[in-house]
């Protein structure tokens, strides 16, 4: 089993819609949660950060973090084709700055 | 320059030939990173490098030798690569300091292994 499982999509969504991704996890020890976007041609980029449990919002970015389910979303509402890229979940245990662990990525295309 | 940025953008090889791969991080962190981005596969860490000082390295093949010469600068040295090597190389830095740290990726280079 790996440690963290993301549908690798592609996810294909007309504009306005709300648009859900997400990712599940076995480790019961990570508690930074990290949602990076990645253009085509391009390194990721940070775009959401959460410690431990709970929901942060970002404009038209939510995300939440469920530690009881394992389970982690990033919700982007109102989307635009600007938003079409690949999106990755990342998580760490804290114990080291340097261990990320990361999803496979889900391939978002907004249609306009 | 900003942020990191890595050359070559692409390098197209063949599996006799030695290249490496350069990195450079403009964010005056102290940490830097290789990793490996295959198709529908999540991003393998290979190599970690914390004040100047390998701290990990993931069981890569020895045809990936990494070298760090100062916190700014991060290189892949490449030899004999086979043609599942093929994949974006990207490069990361961040703060090491405990507890979580951003970590700031470069866009990569797109290797291909004849």
């Amino acid at each position: 089993q790996k440690e963290v499982e993301q549908d690798p999509g592609p996810l294909s969504v007309p504009e306005g819609a709300i648009v859900s991704l997400n990712c599940t996890y076995s480790n019961s020890a990570f508690q930074y949660f990290m949602w990076y976007r990645q253009y085509s041609r391009k390194g990721p980029e940070l775009l959401m950060y959460t410690y431990s449990s709970g929901n942060k919002e970002d404009g038209r970015f939510t995300a939440q973090v469920d530690k009881s389910s394992k389970y982690i979303s990033l919700f982007i509402r109102d989307s635009q084709p600007s938003d079409s890229a690949t999106y990755l979940c990342a998580m760490s245990a804290g114990d080291s700055s340097y261990k990320l662990i990361f999803g496979s990525g889900t391939r978002l295309l907004v249609r306009p | 320059e900003t942020g990191v940025t890595q050359t070559p953008r692409h390098l197209v090889m063949g599996m006799t030939n030695k290249k490496s791969l350069k990195c450079e991080q403009h964010l005056g962190h102290n940490a830097m990173y290789w990793y490996k981005q295959s198709a529908k596969k999540p991003l393998e860490l290979m190599f970690v490098y914390s004040l100047e000082e390998r701290v990990e390295n993931n069981s890569v093949p020895s045809r990936f030798s990494p070298e760090c010469p100062n916190s700014s600068h991060l290189f892949l040295h490449l030899h004999t690569l086979q043609p599942e090597d093929s994949a974006l190389y990207l490069c990361a830095s961040s703060q090491d300091r405990e507890g979580y740290n951003e970590q700031f990726f470069g866009p990569g280079t797109r290797l291909t292994v004849l």
